[in-house]
């Protein structure tokens, strides 16, 4: 049974860092892109970055470009997105996806709050 | 970036009703189209992949059909687990993979 757990959330002040994890289990974690997916409750999911399953290739959203950094320890099957320079609307439940072929996301965590305030 | 537009942003609907949620791309994407449903609390789950590719496990009052710039979402009787909201996602250009604003499938 595929599983992904996230975790690594919390609050954290405008300009703070903080570094997201997902576990995989289940599936060759090395054999599939992965991602990480952001939502502000009651709004639509935003996609923030994918990474490649060799780590090799790594895509962002222009919203988190230069800030985000995606990246993945395939012997510990763990994704992680570590976040600098945070801002208010970087705010949102952060999900990460496992990638299946086509581009659509097939397995999700159950998603880890982000809150950047003051 | 690709533009999803979703409608409606909400219907009411009894049990046993026939749903029909529409989704927009502002270009063509083919058949590379995903739709999603999240319930209240709880991580998204895909449905329908390639636009008309019903997921495993995924009861078959759900179906999909389109391709090109409209697509449709299709729940045939409505049961009461299928209260949620729907989004859908376009997988043609990448990056970004980009969704609608989702459809809330309400008790009437």
């Amino acid at each position: 049974e595929v599983q992904l757990l996230d975790s690594g959330g919390g609050l954290v002040q405008p300009g703070g860092s903080l570094r997201l994890s997902c576990d995989a289990s289940g599936f060759t974690f090395s054999g599939y892109g992965m991602s990480w997916v952001r939502q502000v409750p009651g709004k639509r999911l935003e996609w923030v970055s994918t990474i490649s399953g060799r780590g090799d290739t790594t895509h962002y959203a222009d919203s988190v470009k230069g800030r985000f950094t995606i990246s993945r320890d395939n012997s510990k099957k763990t994704l992680f997105l570590q976040m600098s320079s945070l801002r208010v609307e970087d705010t949102a439940v952060y999900y990460c996806a496992k990638v299946a072929p086509g581009g659509v996301s097939d397995y999700w965590g159950q998603g880890t709050l982000v809150t950047v305030s003051s | 970036d690709i533009q999803m537009t979703q409608s409606p942003s909400s219907v009411s609907a009894f049990v046993g009703d026939r749903v029909t949620i529409t989704c927009r791309a502002s270009q063509g994407i083919g058949s590379w189209l995903a739709w999603y449903q999240q319930k209240p609390g709880k991580a998204p789950k895909l449905l329908i992949s390639a636009a008309s590719n019903l997921q495993s496990g995924v009861p078959s009052r759900f179906s999909g059909s389109g391709s090109g710039t409209e697509f449709t979402l299709t729940i045939s009787s409505l049961q009461p687990e299928d209260f949620a909201t729907y989004y859908c996602q376009q997988a043609n250009t990448f990056p970004p993979w980009t969704f609608g604003q989702g459809t809330k499938v309400e008790i009437k």
